[in-house]
Formats: C-alpha cells, sequence, structure tokens
C-alpha cells in the first residue's frame, strides 16, 4: 500500500495568502514528518508531529494531524515567494531507525 | 550554522564500476542515514546507522550496498557494482539523538551511471 500521498499535486496562491497541502495514509504510524525541497536541491525537515499529538506550530507553517482520517495538512500562512518549493509528508511505521516512506509531495508556487 | 556536507556534488561513472559517496554529519550527531531520488520520482530511504552499525535498511540497500563510518567524522556510501538504475540524487542526513528527531539533510550527490 502507498503511504504519505499528497493533495493537491500543485497549488499556486498569490504571496501573502495561506497554503494548506493534505497528506493521506493507509496504515497506523508512529510519526509523521513534512519536508521541504526548492527546486534541484537538498531536503529540509519542517516539522516532526508523532501519533499522539494532534497539532504543532513551527513559525509560520502548522501541522495537524487526525489519526481517525489518517490524514495530515501542512498550513504555510502569509505565504513568500521564498516559500516556492516542493513539500513532502513521510510516515514511519513501527520503527525507531527513521525508515520514512516518502509521498510525491505538492509544489508549490507562489507568486510575488 | 553547522550543517551536513556531502562531495562529490556530481559524479559520473561507468555502469560496473564501484562508487563512494561520502558525507560529513554535524560533528556532535550519532545517527546517519542515506536517501536517494531518482530523477521524477519520491525520495526512498536506504539506510540508517548508529553506532557502526546499520539500524535498519530498506529492500533497495542490497549487497551492492555497503556503509561505513570510516573515522570520527565521515560517512560513506559504497556501491560496489553500479547499475544505470542507481542514477539519482542521493541525500546523507544526521540527528543528534535517537529518532524521531529533527534530521539536518545535506544538499546531495548527483550519481550518473553510464
Amino acid at each position: 500500500s502507498q503511504q504519505g500521498e499528497e493533495d493537491p499535486q500543485a497549488l499556486s496562491i498569490q504571496e501573502g495568502e495561506n497554503a494548506t497541502m493534505n497528506c493521506s495514509y493507509k496504515t497506523s504510524i508512529n510519526n509523521l514528518q513534512w519536508y521541504r525541497q526548492n527546486s534541484g536541491r537538498g531536503l529540509v525537515h519542517l516539522i516532526l508531529i508523532r501519533s499522539n499529538e494532534r497539532e504543532k506550530h513551527s513559525g509560520r507553517l502548522r501541522v495537524t494531524l487526525d489519526t481517525s482520517k489518517k490524514s495530515s495538512s501542512l498550513l504555510i500562512t502569509a505565504s513568500r515567494a521564498a516559500d516556492t518549493a516542493s513539500y513532502f509528508c513521510a510516515t514511519d511505521l513501527n520503527t525507531n531507525a527513521g525508515k520514512s516512506t516518502f509521498g510525491d509531495g505538492t509544489t508549490l508556487t507562489v507568486k510575488p | 550554522e553547522p550543517e551536513v556536507t556531502q562531495t562529490p556534488s556530481h559524479q559520473v561513472t561507468q555502469m560496473g564500476q564501484e562508487v563512494i559517496l561520502r558525507c560529513v554529519p554535524i560533528s556532535n550527531h550519532l545517527y546517519f542515514y542515506w536517501y536517494r531520488q531518482i530523477l521524477g520520482q519520491k525520495v526512498e530511504f536506504l539506510v540508517s546507522f548508529y553506532n557502526n552499525e546499520i539500524s535498519e535498511k530498506s529492500e533497495i540497500f542490497d549487497d551492492q550496498f555497503s556503509v561505513e563510518r570510516p573515522d570520527g567524522s565521515n560517512f560513506t556510501l559504497k556501491i560496489r557494482s553500479t547499475k544505470l538504475e542507481d542514477s539519482a540524487m542521493y541525500f546523507c542526513a544526521s540527528t543528534r539523538r535517537q529518532w524521531p528527531e529533527t534530521q539536518y539533510f545535506g544538499p546531495g550527490t548527483r550519481l550518473l551511471v553510464l
């Protein structure tokens, strides 16, 4: 089964608007992470949320996790052109060694 | 700010050749990871490493792959006999504590197997 399917695949917004990306998964998880990847560049680990947590904040980022619906969302508030990137969710199953399964990602474009 | 570094940034090799990809994790980090991303595809976990042992590996990480921490600073990924399908971007990451923990990624090595 596939884990970590992001929705939408692509999102285009104006600077200053909020961006919401969703991630769904099929099996029970220990943790879920959100990452950012600028075009052709490395990954940046944004937020890790544990299965017993429902919401986490980091600056302009807000992540929610609904384990009953097997879904997570990433909200970027007051977006900036520099937020233009691909955003991935990744899930861990029953391991404590970082064996994560990544989704295809949402490509976010923030227009100045 | 400390960062993970990787060398080389690009490597071109012939099929069947051995390659070693190098990573220098953040100095006080103890847990190390390799991922790969084939062009246009998902990021895939390869292996995690702690205390000179593999903690976890994926199905991709077969006998052609090996990892090593040869000294106190480097963390290497060796592919013994490269195949065309090994062409990908390879990312190293490290964490200070055991997973789950914030990971710090290197910029990646783009490997092209001809």
